[in-house]
């Protein structure tokens, strides 16, 4: 049984850069048919997905953000990280990590890790 | 990029059969899945490949896609369905999410 959990601040300034890690327990993060996700929730609101990373080094971005995330996948550790640059106020929110399969999405998702973005 | 569109809010009385609506241009071309979210907690896949249950799933979540619209039932709802849900789907490398339903049972 796979499990995720995310960890970083919970708060950062505005203009600053969030970061945010995801360790993964019970699944090999080396897996060719998995990759790795952000999703993000302000709020009382939807779901937003982030990008996801493959362990082939594959990575997928929200057009939307793609000019301020990044994603990277450390094997050893049984990490992906993300981190979001210039986050303004709107960049508050619940942020997931999650496991994904294709055809099957995502399968697996951490607790989330509160976020706020204030000076 | 791409979207998709649910209604705000389901109501449905317990026992009774809840239908909630994704449309999305030529979904039915696309695998949608849908997730449950409780209040509190992380979203739960409960459909996947548009009609699939994964393990653990109780028998009276369906799913269907045709066109371009996916429609998630729940048959012989219970209060402990009460709980938002997302559609979701894959445009290219996209993933794009439903605006979230409500579904409320009282």
């Amino acid at each position: 049984q796979v499990q995720l959990q995310e960890s970083g601040p919970g708060l950062v300034k505005p203009s600053q850069t969030l970061s945010l890690t995801c360790t993964v327990s019970g699944d090999s993060i080396n897996s060719g048919s998995h990759y790795w996700s952000w999703i993000r929730q302000p709020a009382g609101r939807g779901l937003e997905w982030i990008g996801r990373v493959y362990v082939s080094g594959a990575i997928n971005y929200n057009p939307s953000l793609r000019s301020r995330v990044t994603l990277s996948l450390d094997t050893s550790k049984k990490q992906f990280s993300l981190k979001l640059s210039s986050v303004t106020a709107a960049d508050t929110a619940m942020y997931y990590c999650a496991r994904g399969q294709t055809t099957v999405s995502f399968d697996s998702w951490g607790h989330g890790t509160k976020v706020t973005v204030s000076s | 990029s791409y979207e998709l569109t649910q209604p705000p809010s389901v109501s449905v009385s317990p026992g009774q059969t809840a239908s909630i609506t994704c449309s999305g241009d030529k979904l039915g071309d696309k695998y949608a899945c849908w997730y449950q979210q409780k209040s509190g907690q992380s979203p739960v896949l409960v459909i996947y490949q548009d009609t699939r249950r994964p393990s653990g799933i109780p028998e009276r979540f369906s799913g269907s896609n045709s066109g371009n619209t996916a429609t998630l039932t729940i048959s012989g709802t219970q209060a402990m369905d009460e709980a938002d849900y997302y559609c979701q789907a894959w445009d290219s490398s996209f993933a794009a999410f439903g605006g979230g339903t409500k579904l409320t049972v009282l």
